[in-house]
């Protein structure tokens, strides 16, 4: 079965450094991997989807995440970070079973940048 | 510009009662989905429809009915509310598989609901 893992419940990051927002993955097959956002009381934003291709994707507000295939890891990264990215994260993998375009999410990182 | 639009933001309701949480989505999307998102427990599928009038369940249908009776919208059901129902409901559209590449979900804004 399809799995997310995001090991972090929360990151706390300094506003000016870099950030790290972790995600693993289990799946059979070729892995389509997604990240969400959600600001307070709001639903989720994507940010960036790697289907295939270069393992470094470029998302939305200058977010990036590295595809790992030997490490089935899917890492948010930021070289600065602000204190508006101060979110909920989620990674989620793509499951096709049964012929259903469907998603699992992980249980979600919080980020916390701090002035 | 496209969109998952859910009719109540906040929504409070007393214990027994019958609740309808409405979603439309506008980009003829044939999966739409159910989630409900509670703390430490990121989010958890309730129902899932992949076309009109046809439903599954997902993680967690216990206490949930849905209808889906036309292509843009999906109705969620609580047929007799409960206080461990309130939660953070959210409603997601997406493609069929094999359409394509998909960017996955589009979220609606959520719908709060308490019971008391």
């Amino acid at each position: 079965a399809q799995s997310v893992a995001q090991p972090e419940d929360q990151v706390n990051v300094a506003e000016g450094n870099p950030l790290t927002v972790k995600c693993t993955y289990s799946v059979s097959g070729n892995p389509y991997l997604f990240w969400y956002v959600q600001y307070p009381n709001r639903g989720l934003q994507f940010l960036l989807k790697y289907i295939t291709g270069d393992n470094l994707v470029k998302g939305s507000y200058g977010f990036e995440a590295e595809f790992n295939k030997s490490q089935t890891s899917f890492h948010l990264k930021k070289p600065s970070a602000l204190v508006s990215d101060s979110a909920l994260y989620f990674c989620a993998v793509r499951d096709l079973s049964g012929g259903y375009n469907k998603l699992i999410f992980g249980a979600g990182t919080r980020l916390a940048v701090h002035p | 510009d496209v969109k998952v639009t859910q009719s109540s933001r906040y929504l409070v309701k007393r214990t027994g009662e019958k609740v309808f949480l409405e979603c439309v989505q506008d980009m003829d999307h044939e999966n739409m989905f159910w989630y409900r998102q509670d703390p430490g427990l990121g989010l958890r599928l309730i129902y899932f429809s992949y076309d009109v009038k046809m439903k599954e369940k997902g993680d967690i249908p216990e206490g949930y009915s849905v209808s889906r009776e036309k292509k843009e919208r999906f109705s969620l059901i609580l047929e007799s509310a409960s206080t461990n129902q309130t939660s953070m409901y959210l409603c997601a559209s997406s493609e069929a598989a094999g359409q394509g590449v998909s960017d996955g979900y589009t979220f609606g804004s959520g719908t709060r609901l308490t019971v008391v």
